[in-house]
């Protein structure tokens, strides 16, 4: 099956700093990968969607430019969480759709969590 | 918008016996993607089936199968012959078309008791 990979699995950072997450599909390209972001026993909600090429589409509620996406090749997008500060503390999860017969079936990367002290 | 339903916030089994997860969906499209996911403790998303609305057929994957009712917008998930590796969270996914989002429901914590 397809495989995401995401990178880093776990990190803390002090309020203020900047932290990248990268979601990288390793045996297709994925001109579209999706970023969410989960709390503690809740669901999976959206945050944006990356897009090869162009810019992301953020969802309502979401701050840009808090939260800077890059989708600068076919195989790799990454999600900057600028000047974090504790309320940013979460599990951030890309994934992605490879092409062809099985394009509606979404792969997940294995998620960031992410502690901001 | 799409909404994905899921009541049953908490359901527990026996191993062995056999349990179904509830969820229902709103939608206007004609034709969309379902989708059941495992999330254990590792918190991996991991795909457990999925479903084309075009097909009457109910999918079907081992242990692992759905009741789709497209005309009641329901589509349960039962899981035959529970293992305690079933033991999850457990969430119910739509998708309208290949290259938009999932959205989800909230989920369905599963406890099977050995």
């Amino acid at each position: 099956g397809a495989v995401v990979s995401q990178h880093p699995s776990r990190v803390i950072c002090k309020s203020g700093t900047s932290v990248k997450i990268e979601c990288r599909s390793l045996d297709f390209q994925a001109t579209t990968m999706f970023w969410y972001r989960q709390f503690p026993k809740k669901s999976l909600m959206l945050m944006a969607t990356s897009n090869e090429g162009s810019k992301a589409t953020y969802e309502q509620g979401v701050e840009k430019d808090k939260f800077l996406i890059n989708h600068a090749s076919l195989t790799l997008s990454t999600l900057t969480v600028t000047s974090a500060h504790p309320e940013d503390s979460s599990f951030y999860i890309c994934s992605a759709s490879p092409p062809g017969r099985f394009r509606e079936k979404l792969f997940f990367g294995s998620g960031t969590q992410l502690s901001v002290l | 918008a799409q909404t994905v339903t899921q009541s049953q916030p908490e359901m527990s089994v026996q191993e062995a016996e056999t349990v179904t997860l509830s969820c229902t969906y709103d939608t206007s499209e004609s034709d969309y993607y379902l989708f059941w996911y495992k999330q254990p403790p590792s918190r991996q998303m991991i795909l457990v089936i999925r479903q084309e609305a075009y097909k009457q057929q109910n999918a079907t994957e081992n242990r692992f199968s759905v009741n789709f009712q497209k005309a009641a917008k329901s589509f349960s998930l039962k899981i035959s012959d529970s293992q305690l590796g079933d033991a999850a969270m457990y969430f119910c996914a739509y998708r309208s078309a290949w290259n938009t989002p999932l959205v989800f429901g909230k989920g369905t914590r599963l406890s099977v008791i050995a």
